[in-house]
């Protein structure tokens, strides 16, 4: 599971509060990625990370912040989460060299917002 | 940017028969491409991948073909098990910007024992 770990594995909120989500992984890969996944859409990037606070936008960063402190963390925050922001979220990482591109996730985390 | 587009959404097979999978790129500079398996309230885990040197890969009962000329690519599973139902997505990669990789929206198969 490339040891990739997701905080909290679910959650229910209320539209409007603020939520984090934590991905850390424990193996000092350089890219980190953050993707929510609705059905009938796939797995659509939010924001990515190549580095101690390197980020960048996805296709869908609207309303989400992310942030990279240390190389094994990479939190994602809905500043203000609203009912359209239900969904789960899978925190990826890639691993460089020959096979740099290939994308290992994590176990998701399931966000409700009432 | 790149868009993927996967068809069908659904599909439904007898077991032992096949299933394919076909999606299709608009990026001509994508040169991976990868296909997850995703099963109930699990993770998309890599079940085999395919780069644009190469027009085929197999892996046991899994197969990938890419045509870079018409930019499709396709999965095939035979003699398919009720263990292959779930989920399945197609991806597309060019390698850069973080190895950015857009998903297809995915197939649902189920295999009927």
């Amino acid at each position: 599971d490339a040891g990739i770990t997701q905080s909290p594995r679910h959650k229910v909120t209320e539209t409007g509060t603020p939520v984090t989500l934590r991905c850390h992984q424990t193996e000092n890969h350089r890219y980190m990625y953050w993707y929510r996944q609705d059905p009938g859409h796939g797995l659509r990037l939010i924001h990515y990370s190549y580095g101690v606070k390197d980020t960048d936008k996805g296709e869908v960063s609207d309303g989400y912040s992310v942030s990279r402190s240390k190389t094994e963390d990479f939190l994602l925050t809905l500043e203000s989460a609203t009912s359209s922001q239900t969904s789960v979220y899978f925190c990826a990482i890639s691993e460089e060299g020959k096979s740099g591109e290939t994308q290992y996730f994590g176990p998701g985390t399931r966000l409700l917002v009432l | 940017g790149e868009n993927v587009e996967q068809h069908p959404s659904t599909l439904s097979v007898q077991e032992g028969d096949s299933a394919v999978i076909k999606c299709t790129y608009s990026d001509s500079a994508s040169n991976y491409f990868p296909w997850y398996k995703q099963e109930l309230g699990k993770r998309p885990q890599l079940i085999i991948d395919i780069r644009s040197n190469v027009g085929e890969k197999k892996d046991q009962r899994i197969a990938v073909t890419l045509n870079k000329t018409a930019k499709h690519f396709s999965l095939h599973i035979t003699e398919t098990q009720p263990e292959d139902s779930a989920v399945y997505f197609c991806a597309a990669s060019d390698g850069t910007g973080g190895f950015k990789t857009i998903f297809g929206a995915g197939t649902r198969l189920f295999v009927k024992a």
